[in-house]
């Protein structure tokens, strides 16, 4: 079965910092990876994906992705983090098992970025 | 990016009713829309999965006869909770995936829905 792991609940970072937030898959076959933001009360926003080539993808808001292919890993990147950009961070890969349907997320990372 | 409609972003009904949830994609045609129901604090729990002019499928332990789905048209999916109850009282979101072979999913605003 497709999954998802984002290890942390919560990453904290100073305004102007680098930031990463981690994502680790578990798939058969190649995946279709993304990164989605959701704020307070909100649906959620995509902010970029992977499906074949480059293993850096850039996305929305200065955000980019690294896709490992050999440590599973889909880490979420940003060189400054800005106090906007707290929020709550979904992983999540399209299921090969339906015929790439389904989206499966991670438990989600909270950003919280301090003046 | 594309757009998707979720209506009414805030609902307020009385145990028993039913209510009705509006998903639209504004921009594209969308053969399958997802339903999902987010807890406080936790992830997304796919609900459904409905195509455009078939039934939908249903996830393990969700109720269909409690949560209808109509995917009547490209652009249109509806989620009505039927005899609601306290414990349906959620944030509700809909995501519709462009075209056929479109790889990206797209949310809506989503919609929280309060049974009193």
């Amino acid at each position: 079965a497709q999954s998802v792991a984002q290890p942390e609940d919560q990453v904290n970072v100073a305004e102007g910092n680098p930031l990463t937030v981690k994502c680790t898959y578990s798939v058969s076959g190649n995946p279709y990876l993304f990164w989605y933001v959701q704020y307070p009360n909100r649906g959620l926003q995509f902010l970029l994906k992977y499906i074949t080539g480059d293993n850096l993808v850039k996305g929305s808001y200065g955000f980019e992705a690294e896709f490992n292919k050999s440590q599973t890993s889909f880490h979420l990147k940003k060189p400054s983090a800005l106090v906007s950009d707290s929020a709550l961070y979904f992983c999540a890969v399209r299921d090969r098992n339906t015929g790439f349907q389904k989206l499966v997320f991670g438990t989600g990372t909270r950003l919280l970025v301090s003046p | 990016g594309a757009v998707v409609s979720q209506h009414p972003s805030r609902v307020i009904c009385k145990s028993g009713t039913s209510v009705k949830i509006e998903c639209r994609s504004l921009d594209f045609q969308a053969t399958t829309m997802f339903w999902y129901r987010q807890f406080p604090k936790q992830s997304l729990m796919l609900m459904a999965t409905s195509n455009e002019g078939s039934k939908a499928t249903y996830e393990q332990g969700v109720e269909k006869d409690k949560f209808l789905i109509n995917h009547a048209s490209l652009t249109l999916s509806t989620l009505t909770v039927t005899s609601a109850h306290p414990e349906d009282s959620s944030f509700y979101i809909c995501s519709a995936r462009m075209g056929i072979t479109g790889n990206t999913i797209y949310f809506g605003e989503g919609s929280w829905l309060t049974v009193v």
